[in-house]
């Protein structure tokens, strides 16, 4: 059964900063990935889609990485902002069932501060 | 595009009482799915469909759960009767084929 993992739970940094989200799973067996943001109390906005051929997608100062092999990925953000403060979820779509539900990570809650 | 529609928002019933959740996808997606959120356990499938045909419903709770799609642009999740334990938010996403999923706001659902 495919598990996905997101570790640290929780994360601080000062504005300005890099950072790096991890995300891994247990069957690399995978369609694609997605990455989503959840400001609190709100739905999940999509960040990034990789499908399982590429091993990276960038969209403004938001990258998110790829090992298919090794079951996991990265989202990278550079120059944080406080207005990057949120929960970041990975989700996984399993290869055998293209277009079947996301299994998602408990999520990495980001507090950027000014 | 609106993006995906959910109605109501905000849902505050007694045990017991139905509930009916309702979603309005991004026109042209033709795979509509239903999720639960809870603080223990995350984000979990509940149904979804391919082309208004329900597909994979094993992430039904139990029989109290139910959803139908009559037709393209909408759905519905009912819930009879409701519990305590039902209490959670409730999101429709949709897409088009295999791809990138898109959420509605949710519903938060509370039952007292």
């Amino acid at each position: 059964k495919q598990e996905v993992t997101q570790i640290p739970a929780a994360l601080s940094v000062p504005e300005g900063e890099n950072l790096v989200l991890n995300c891994s799973f247990t069957d690399s067996a995978i369609y694609n990935l997605q990455w989503f943001r959840q400001d609190p109390g709100k739905g999940l906005t999509s960040l990034l889609l990789i499908q399982s051929s590429q091993r990276e997608q960038t969209s403004g100062r938001l990258n998110a990485s790829l090992d298919k092999s090794s079951g996991r990925s990265t989202l990278y953000i550079a120059a944080s902002q406080p207005g990057d403060s949120a929960t970041y979820l990975c989700a996984v779509s399993p290869a055998n069932q293209a277009g079947t539900a996301l299994i998602f990570g408990k999520g990495t809650t980001l507090s950027v501060s000014s | 595009d609106a993006g995906v529609i959910q109605s109501p928002r905000h849902e505050v019933t007694e045990m017991g009482q139905e509930v009916t959740l309702r979603c309005k996808p991004i026109s042209g997606h033709d795979y509509l799915f239903w999720y639960r959120q809870t603080m223990m356990r995350g984000l979990e499938l509940l149904i979804y469909f391919n082309n208004n045909v329900p597909i994979d419903d094993s992430g039904m709770p139990e029989d109290r759960f139910s959803a139908k799609m009559p037709n393209a642009s909408f759905s519905t999740l009912k819930i009879q009767p409701s519990e305590p334990r039902d209490s959670a938010v409730y999101f429709c996403a949709s897409s088009y084929s295999a791809n990138e999923q898109f959420f509605g706001p949710g519903t938060r659902l509370t039952v007292l």
